[in-house]
């Protein structure tokens, strides 16, 4: 099955600065990856993703970037802010019913 | 958008108990429904899938007469924790899709579950 391994685990950035989080995947076959952001106690909210057909894609201060051949996939968040606080995961899947497999999670924590 | 519902949010039982939790879709068909359980400061772990009218298929060391899931309608799947015991405490959260949709994964809000 699916393995996803995620970097950092914890990562303080001061505000305003970027940060970087890194995904590997193992299953070649897998074509859809989302980015979750999850807040304490509460439910993964979906902030960006991306289809293997595609490099790159950017919504305002979030982009992710995914290289197939070396079956990794980043999240890039500029401009931090403190509400950007969280944590957050990675996932991969092969699209059409298929199930989730989550990375490990990072712990961002924005230094005001 | 689509949104899943999920009750009870907290739930606190004895051991030995069972507890049994919901998640409705509201405004979609859930064909599709995963359920995942996550440790304090973990990923989320999947324990099951279940599709609308089927049996629920387990992840490798999920205990399905323990954790029995019923999906009986498209809009309403549930999991009930069995003799529950304090290692069952966990946050469990539910994630509905609907097939051939654009909504993705909806998740449910979670709900806290403490066996004491």
């Amino acid at each position: 099955g699916e393995n996803v391994e995620q970097h950092p685990s914890t990562l303080s950035v001061q505000e305003g600065d970027s940060a970087v989080i890194k995904c590997t995947y193992s299953d070649s076959a897998s074509n859809y990856f989302p980015w979750y952001k999850q807040e304490l106690g509460k439910r993964p909210q979906l902030i960006i993703d991306i289809r293997s057909n595609v490099g790159e894609k950017k919504d305002q201060r979030i982009a992710v970037t995914l290289n197939k051949t070396a079956k990794h996939f980043s999240l890039h968040i500029t401009e931090t802010q403190p509400e950007d606080s969280a944590v957050y995961f990675c996932a991969a899947t092969k699209w059409g019913n298929e199930k989730l497999t989550f990375g490990t999670g990072t712990r961002l924590t924005i230094i005001p | 958008g689509a949104v899943v519902s999920q009750h009870p949010s907290r739930v606190i039982c004895k051991s030995g108990t069972s507890v049994k939790i919901e998640c409705r879709s509201l405004d979609f068909q859930a064909t599709t429904m995963f359920w995942y359980r996550q440790f304090p400061k973990q990923s989320l772990m999947l324990m099951a899938t279940s599709n609308e009218g089927s049996k629920a298929t387990y992840e490798q060391g999920v205990e399905k007469d323990k954790f029995l899931i019923n999906h009986a309608s498209l809009t309403l799947s549930t999991l009930t924790v069995t003799s529950a015991h304090p290692e069952d405490s966990s946050f469990y959260i539910c994630s509905a899709r609907s097939r051939g949709d654009n909504y993705g994964y909806t998740f449910g809000s979670g709900t806290r579950l403490t066996v004491v």
